[in-house]
């Protein structure tokens, strides 16, 4: 059974910081990864998918890299600001069926 | 048109009471999704229509009762729920295939006295 983890769990950071969110999976054998934003009680935000065959998807201050054989995945925020506070999720696309499973999330707060 | 539409955005309703919430897209999707969302937790998936067919029921309580009338829509009926089922409803849709990314709805909030 595919199990999905995100570390860390809450972070807040000043504004203007470069940071890093991680998503590790247990079974490698994923078809592809994606990043979402979900904002307190709205949906969820499409920020970018990787293919497996993909190392990298970059989308303005997003950069997501795939590291399909360790299991692993990172977001990487530039220049963060008080508008990327959010809850950020990883979903991994596995079986035999289109199917997500979704990491715990990361609760991030960028303070001015 | 690159959304998936979802009312009503608030729900409430009695447990004795029969409501139905609605999705749409018209992105051509041939995929679409219910998942169940609790307060701080990831969303859990319910069900999966496949070209209008349902594909994937994980076990859902028969209380709810998905429905898909054609390619674009999506319904969920609900009837005798019970307070834990107070949650965030999302609807997804993607392209058939696993190699395409999934378009959320910005959900339902659905809670029940």
């Amino acid at each position: 059974k595919q199990e999905v983890t995100q570390i860390p769990a809450a972070l807040s950071v000043p504004e203007g910081e470069n940071l890093v969110l991680n998503c590790s999976f247990t079974d490698s054998a994923i078809y592809n990864l994606q990043w979402f934003r979900q904002d307190p009680g709205k949906g969820l935000t499409s920020l970018l998918l990787i293919q497996s065959s993909q190392r990298e998807q970059t989308s303005g201050r997003l950069n997501a890299s795939l590291d399909k054989s360790s299991g692993r995945s990172t977001l990487y925020i530039a220049a963060s600001q008080p508008g990327d506070s959010a809850t950020y999720l990883c979903a991994v696309n596995t079986g035999t069926a289109s199917k997500l499973t979704f990491g715990t999330g990361t609760r991030l707060q960028v303070t001015l | 048109d690159t959304e998936v539409t979802q009312t009503p955005k608030h729900l409430v309703m009695g447990m004795t009471n029969k409501k139905s919430l609605k999705c749409e897209q018209h992105m051509g999707h041939r995929a679409m999704y219910w998942y169940k969302q609790k307060a701080k937790k990831p969303p859990e998936l319910m069900f999966v229509y496949s070209y209008e067919k349902l594909s994937i029921n994980e076990s859902v309580p028969s209380r709810f009762s998905p429905e898909c009338p054609n390619s674009s829509l999506l319904n969920l009926h609900l009837h005798a729920l019970q307070p834990e089922d107070s949650a965030l409803y999302l609807c997804a849709s993607s392209q058939e295939g696993r190699n395409y990314g999934y378009t959320f709805g910005s959900g339902t909030r659905l809670t029940v006295v």
